[in-house]
């Protein structure tokens, strides 16, 4: 089975600064999907970005970016300029394919906290 | 824009009552989730289908059952609410073969 693990339950970053929040997952599989999920206060989960295994290139979105170390089996995110908007609870997932559909499993989150 | 509604956002119960939560979405997805979110546990899959009528067991079904009879709507029942229930419970879909999760704003669910 898999597992996805969350060493930090909460951080905080100044605004306009950087963070990362790290995620380490468990697997046999040598296909699968990374995701990090984002949840604000208001409680609607939002994808933030998303990786495949089978890329080694770091996938990137506007301010956020991934560190995808497939042997270490590590996928940290990275918040750069952060802004008061990022404060969230953010969840790293990890993702298989299966004959019938999706198999995921979700990290405990991480509750960040951007301050002015 | 995808969107998926959930039909309470907060819900107060009393032990041994039947409990039904509905998550409609508006995208003919064919995939759809619920799950129940702990603080420290993070999101714990409950039940998924991945069509009408069709449902496969995630990793904490006991003590729930799910009903999906229109493509677009996918009920999650408690036959016998217990306090134990208490918690969050989000619904998620999603289309194949694209692979990102749509999720609802969650309902908070008491169980007195």
């Amino acid at each position: 089975a898999q597992t996805v693990t969350q060493s930090q339950p909460e951080m905080s970053v100044q605004e306009a600064e950087t963070v990362t929040l790290s995620c380490t997952y468990d697997t046999s599989e040598s296909n699968y999907y990374l995701f990090w999920y984002k949840q604000p206060p208001s409680r609607q989960m939002i994808l933030v970005i998303r990786q495949e295994a089978y890329k080694q290139q770091n996938a990137t979105e506007n301010r956020f970016s991934v560190n995808f170390q497939k042997a270490a089996k590590s996928f940290s995110l990275k918040i750069s300029d952060s802004q008061l908007g990022d404060t969230a609870m953010y969840f790293c997932a990890f993702m298989k394919l299966v004959s019938y559909g999706q198999n995921f499993v979700f990290g405990p989150g991480t509750r960040l906290s951007v301050l002015p | 824009d995808v969107k998926v509604t959930q039909s309470s956002r907060y819900l107060v119960k009393r032990t041994g009552e039947k409990v039904f939560l509905e998550c409609v979405q508006d995208m003919d997805h064919e995939n759809m989730f619920w799950y129940r979110q702990d603080p420290g546990l993070g999101l714990r899959l409950i039940y998924f289908s991945y069509d009408v009528k069709m449902k496969e067991k995630g990793d904490i079904p006991e003590g729930y059952s799910v009903s999906r009879e229109k493509k677009e709507r996918f009920s999650l029942i408690l036959e016998s609410a217990s306090t134990n229930q208490t918690s969050m419970y989000l619904c998620a879909s999603s289309l194949p073969p694209f692979l990102t999760q749509y999720f609802g704003p969650g309902t908070r669910l008491l169980v007195l």
